[in-house]
């Protein structure tokens, strides 16, 4: 089965800091990988995502996540952090083998928050 | 504007009462999900539907039942089975994954439901 790890239930950083939120998996196959954003009271919000092309990947809002198969891992980061950036982040992966192709698996969650 | 809807935002239920939350999607997409969201445990499957008329129990179904007679609307019954039914809701919807070819998954808004 696959799972996904997130390291650290809070971050906390300063306005205009690199964030820097930690995604380790495991999936027996070459994985789909996700981050989206939640802000308070609401649905969760696509970032990013990473479907085996480039292993650097994009997203809104100016994060970017690289994904590195020998460390198993899909680290979000941002140059310079926002105060509007203050949400929670979820990592998660996707199944794409048997019977539940599809299904997502996400981390625990990690709370960010940027001080002035 | 093209959409998750879900209703209502916030629901109350007595002990031994069954209750509905709904989803409706206009993205004509075929797939639709629901999660349930603890603090600190990330998002869980509770049920999921890749076709109308068809669904599949998600990880955590027990205490949770579901139609999908529309390819619009997916509701979620909270039964009195559900002995801990407090949490926030969230409905997701895609087009069809397909194996070796997840997709995006959009959610809406979520619904929170406190139990008197």
């Amino acid at each position: 089965a696959q799972s996904v790890t997130q390291l650290g239930s809070h971050v906390s950083v300063s306005e205009g800091a690199l964030v820097l939120l930690r995604c380790n998996y495991s999936s027996s196959v070459p994985p789909y990988l996700f981050w989206y954003v939640q802000y308070p009271n609401q649905g969760l919000q696509l970032l990013l995502k990473y479907t085996s092309a480039a292993t650097l990947v994009k997203g809104i809002n100016g994060f970017e996540a690289e994904f590195k198969k020998s460390e198993t891992s899909f680290h979000l980061t941002k140059p310079s952090a926002h105060m509007s950036d203050a949400a929670e982040y979820f990592c998660a992966v996707s199944d794409i083998v048997g019977t539940s192709y599809g299904k997502l698996t996400f981390g625990q969650g990690t709370i960010l928050t940027v001080h002035p | 504007d093209g959409g998750i809807t879900q209703s209502p935002k916030y629901l109350f239920r007595k002990e031994g009462q069954n209750v509905t939350l709904s989803c409706e999607q206009n993205l004509n997409h075929d797939a639709m999900y629901w999660y349930r969201q603890d603090p600190g445990q990330g998002l869980r499957l509770i049920y999921y539907s890749q076709i109308v008329n068809d669904f599949q129990k998600g990880d955590i179904a027990e205490g949770y039942s579901v139609s999908r007679e529309k390819k619009e609307s997916f509701p979620l019954t909270v039964t009195s089975a559900q002995k801990n039914p407090t949490a926030f809701y969230l409905c997701a919807s895609s087009i069809r994954p397909e194996p070796q070819n997840p997709t995006t998954q959009y959610f809406g808004p979520g619904t929170r439901l406190l139990v008197l």
